[in-house]
């Protein structure tokens, strides 16, 4: 059953703690991309990867950090440096291609006490 | 950089009304539109999407889009609401020439049907 998984669907952590949320896919997709969804603001991009071992920032990087060692893992680490970062956290992935479409995993909601 | 508005945050309406939702963007050049669609507890799925040729574009659970070019707008319609379309919709931008393939969104609709 193809898809993407992200894990946690639900963490906590203390302000201060890094903490690295998962983002797997078996749709053997080349890209992959995170996003943050905020009330009101809709989805923003964090960072993407349209390769292996590459991965460009998006509009909102800062305090946040990816690696793409896999084809299939995409995990974001969401460092103390960002200052507001309880949010819902949105991982897709793409076939390249100009007419493919971005699919979406189920999220993680990351609340920081 | 390109950006898409969504007039409409909150949309409540009964059961068989009739649905438009607002989309425009910012970008003067060709562009790839697409709508997605968050229910509860689900994750964000295609509702339906615009590259080329016939500007009404047709998607799943009988929505659909017209592309106006002139009014750089993507709006989404649905004749009949039903209480299960009760979610928070995205319509979301692709510019051509984007290296990434990445996607600007909309701030998102939250719908409200009903019953």
């Amino acid at each position: 059953d193809g898809g993407i998984t992200q894990s946690p669907k639900y963490l906590f952590r203390k302000e201060g703690q890094n903490v690295t949320l998962s983002c797997e896919q078996n749709l053997n997709h080349d890209a992959m991309y995170w996003y943050r969804q905020d009330p009101g603001q809709g989805l923003r991009l964090i960072y993407y990867s349209q390769i292996v071992n590459d991965f460009q920032k998006g509009d909102i990087a800062e305090g946040y950090s990816v690696s793409r060692e896999k084809k299939e893992s995409f995990p974001l680490t969401v460092t103390s440096a960002q200052k507001n970062p309880t949010a819902f956290y949105l991982c897709a992935s793409m076939k390249q291609g100009e007419v493919d479409t971005q699919y979406f995993g189920p999220g993680t909601r990351l609340t920081v006490l | 950089a390109q950006s898409v508005s969504q007039h409409n945050h909150h949309v409540i309406l009964s059961e068989a009304a009739s649905l438009e939702l607002g989309c425009n963007y910012s970008y003067g050049g060709t562009v790839n539109l697409f709508w997605y669609v968050q229910y509860p507890g689900q994750h964000l799925q295609l509702l339906l999407k615009y590259f080329s040729g016939d500007p009404l574009v047709k998607g799943i659970k009988g929505f659909e889009a017209e592309f106006i070019k002139s009014k750089f707008s993507f709006n989404l319609r649905k004749p009949s609401v039903q209480w299960s379309d009760t979610a928070e919709y995205f319509c979301a931008v692709k510019t051509l020439y984007n290296a990434g393939n990445m996607l600007t969104f909309g701030g998102g609709t939250r719908l409200m049907v009903k019953p």
